[in-house]
């Protein structure tokens, strides 16, 4: 099983600044089959990037990913008041996993 | 557009089978295209993949899970359903249904999720 470990556990931040979140695999992740997604409390997730630097659509170009291999990274631009939210990357090189996620709270 | 909806049971005794069915509406579980997944969230954690269908019947599990969950396809009513046997506490969670693209194998529609406890 490849396991996902997400960095760090909680991002404190403002409004307008820069958010860089980590996600490092156990093994290679093949053909680049990562994705992230964003989650609100009380709500489903929502896909924001695919293929590891593809972003879904609809989703703002505040939102870049990139990254290969084993080591993959979700930027957040400029962070906007509705993007405080948890991060996951999820996987699906072999079988699925997901991290555990990634809190950005407003600092 | 796509949507999914997965009304369930709320609550399930221990060493009972957990059944949950979710409907697909605005497209078919018809299309080659997609996987039709289940995730869970227990409460205050992270995400867990269950398992997938396809409409040629093929399937994928996840293997801590795979001995308990059976994922079927009804086309006639165009629905997908989870069962999951013999569960315990630690299978209460929030269970959501999703559409998995095929060739980017990402997760680009999800129902809004069913809680389920698991409590006698």
């Amino acid at each position: 099983e490849i396991v996902l470990t997400q960095s760090p556990g909680t991002l404190s931040l403002s409004p307008g600044e820069r958010a860089t979140l980590s996600c490092r695999a156990s093994q290679n992740v093949f053909s680049n089959y990562l994705a992230w997604y964003q989650q609100k409390p009380g709500q489903a997730p929502r896909l924001l990037m695919y293929g590891a630097s593809r972003r879904a659509t609809g989703i703002p170009d505040r939102f870049s990913g990139s990254g290969s291999g084993t080591d993959f990274t979700l930027t957040i631009s400029r962070l906007e008041p509705e993007d405080f939210a948890v991060y996951y990357c999820q996987q699906s090189g072999s079988s699925r996993t997901f991290g555990q996620g990634t809190k950005v709270e407003i600092k | 557009q796509v949507q999914l909806q997965e009304p369930g049971p709320g609550l399930v005794k221990p060493s009972e089978t957990l059944s949950l069915t979710c409907s697909v509406s605005g497209g078919s579980v018809r299309s080659g295209s997609f996987y039709w997944s289940w995730i869970r969230q227990p409460p205050g954690k992270g995400l867990e993949w269950i398992g997938y269908i396809h409409y040629s019947g093929s399937t994928n599990y996840n293997p801590s899970l795979k001995s308990r969950v059976t994922i079927s396809l009804d086309t006639s009513k165009n629905q997908f359903s989870l069962k999951l046997t013999s569960v315990t506490a630690a299978d209460t969670a929030v269970y959501y249904c999703a559409r998995e693209d095929l060739i980017d194998q990402y997760m680009d529609v999800w129902g809004k999720g069913t809680a389920v406890t698991v409590s006698s």
